[in-house]
């Protein structure tokens, strides 16, 4: 069963456009919710994240947005650039119980073209 | 400060060969997680370690698959006999439960091809 559902899958955005991709959870225990940049032959890192205690986070070009009573977030990154081309996991625990595992989304692949 | 570091990058085996991937985590993380990723299922958590112990192996996908961490600086993952299925990327992750990030470094990978 897929605690963090994921999409889209891929997304293709224009050079300057924004990228949007979303997440949902069903665990209302989790407190935790990490986005995860990975470029290809490289193993992921962490992007930015945030807490269920705001509704947004905004670092640079890339922000969150959490909705915890529909208990989804969001990534999106404004003015899209060829290097943010990338696959981007969204991710999510509980930190008090499940003693550091995170649950990750199935992954968007972003194709920014100049 | 080194990242995790992972061994092999690259291997290629044919089928019932015993495999075997090595991971060295950073110095004073308490956790070590091994993850496998694919395109169809996405990254999977095998297992992970506290302390060095196993905490959950349930993602470890059948007997063939094994996992060791003898000291806090080295993990073995092992897969004996190995099958075209088990190709995939093989990550290894480690933290630090201490930081409030709870942030997982990833190593490299090592890209394992099962002919």
């Amino acid at each position: 069963q897929q605690q963090v559902k994921q999409s889209p899958q891929s997304l293709i955005v224009q050079k300057g456009g924004i990228s949007i991709i979303n997440c949902a959870y069903e665990n209302t225990a989790f407190d935790y919710f990490p986005w995860y940049q990975q470029f290809p032959g490289k193993g992921p890192a962490l992007l930015i994240a945030i807490r269920p205690d705001v509704s947004e986070k905004k670092e640079g070009r890339f922000t969150i947005s959490f909705n915890k009573s529909a208990k989804q977030f969001s990534l999106h990154i404004m003015d899209s650039q060829p290097g943010d081309s990338a696959t981007y996991f969204c991710a999510a625990n509980d930190r008090g119980s499940t003693l550091g595992r995170l649950y990750f989304g199935r992954g968007t692949q972003l194709t920014v073209w100049p | 400060d080194a990242g995790v570091i992972q061994s092999p990058r690259h291997e290629v085996t044919e089928m019932g060969q015993e495999v075997t991937l090595r991971c060295k985590p950073i110095s004073g993380h308490d956790y070590l997680f091994w993850y496998r990723q694919t395109m169809m299922r996405g990254l999977e958590l095998l297992i992970y370690f506290n302390n060095n112990v196993p905490i959950d192996d349930s993602g470890m996908p059948e007997d063939r698959f094994s996992a060791k961490m003898p000291n806090a600086s080295f993990s073995t993952l092992k897969i004996q006999p190995s099958e075209p299925r088990d190709s995939a990327v093989y990550f290894c992750a480690s933290s630090y439960q201490g930081a409030v990030t709870g942030e997982l470094f990833f190593g490299e990978g090592s890209r394992l091809t099962v002919l």
